[in-house]
């Protein structure tokens, strides 16, 4: 158990609508990172908070969007959904934005399917 | 930029035989090192990773990767794969203040 946690596991929505993904990274821990993990483009960075500010964006469409609230959890929201964007949704924290190694700490993942 | 190839999508091998699983990073500046792995259906761990010092670095269920920075490598083996390391395995790289940047993944059948 790495103590991220994501809801929800699983999530069939369809194409047009929103969903809203949430994290809440490992008690300590400042830096939330989303992932989107897909069987075409592998592992893709998406967005990095650090202590309710955005740090850093990857490659995310402007459909998607998140946030960092007070309490540290994240939530992810994705909206007018297409079919690509079926994927599987990750979230992973880490305790120090930058000194330190870089480790990150995973959920396991949000699993999106867009019909 | 940073990137990472992982040139083997799959690695079949049968139980009890070494394994390389293969990495190679391109970076303009110093860089940590990592391999996660990712069993089915599960979130990414960290496998290990490399940070400075020693070139070896090896993890608690034996695997061991070898840092070169003059070929840029940091590949994966182990001399004896057991059925439980069927898994997907990703390199991954962290240059400066940037995110982790991940490669396309191997995914390690063990066979009986």
């Amino acid at each position: 158990d790495s103590g991220v946690t994501q809801t929800p596991k699983h999530l069939i929505t369809a194409t047009g609508q929103r969903v809203t993904l949430r994290c809440s990274p490992r008690s300590g821990d400042l830096s939330v990172y989303w992932y989107q993990q897909s069987l075409d483009q592998g592992l893709q960075f998406l967005i990095h908070y650090y202590n309710g500010e955005e740090r850093a964006k990857g490659n995310i469409l402007e459909r998607f969007s998140a946030q960092q609230f007070p309490d540290l959890h994240s939530e992810l929201n994705l909206s007018s959904l297409e079919l690509g964007d079926s994927a599987l949704y990750f979230c992973a924290s880490s305790a120090i934005l930058n000194r330190g190694t870089g480790e990150l700490f995973f959920g396991e993942g949000s699993r999106l399917t867009v019909l | 930029a940073q990137s990472v190839t992982q040139l083997d999508s799959q690695v079949p091998v049968f139980e009890e035989a070494p394994v390389e699983l293969r990495c190679n990073y391109s970076s303009s500046v110093s860089v940590y090192l990592f391999w996660y792995v990712q069993y089915p259906n599960q979130g990414l761990q960290l496998l290990l990773k490399y940070l400075s010092g020693s070139t070896l670095v090896k993890s608690i269920n034996g695997f061991e990767a070898e840092f070169n920075k003059s070929q840029t490598s940091f590949h994966l083996r182990k001399p004896s794969v057991h059925i439980s390391d069927t898994a997907e395995y990703f390199c991954a790289v962290k240059a400066g203040r940037r995110a982790l940047t991940f490669g396309s993944g191997t995914r390690l059948q063990v066979q009986p």
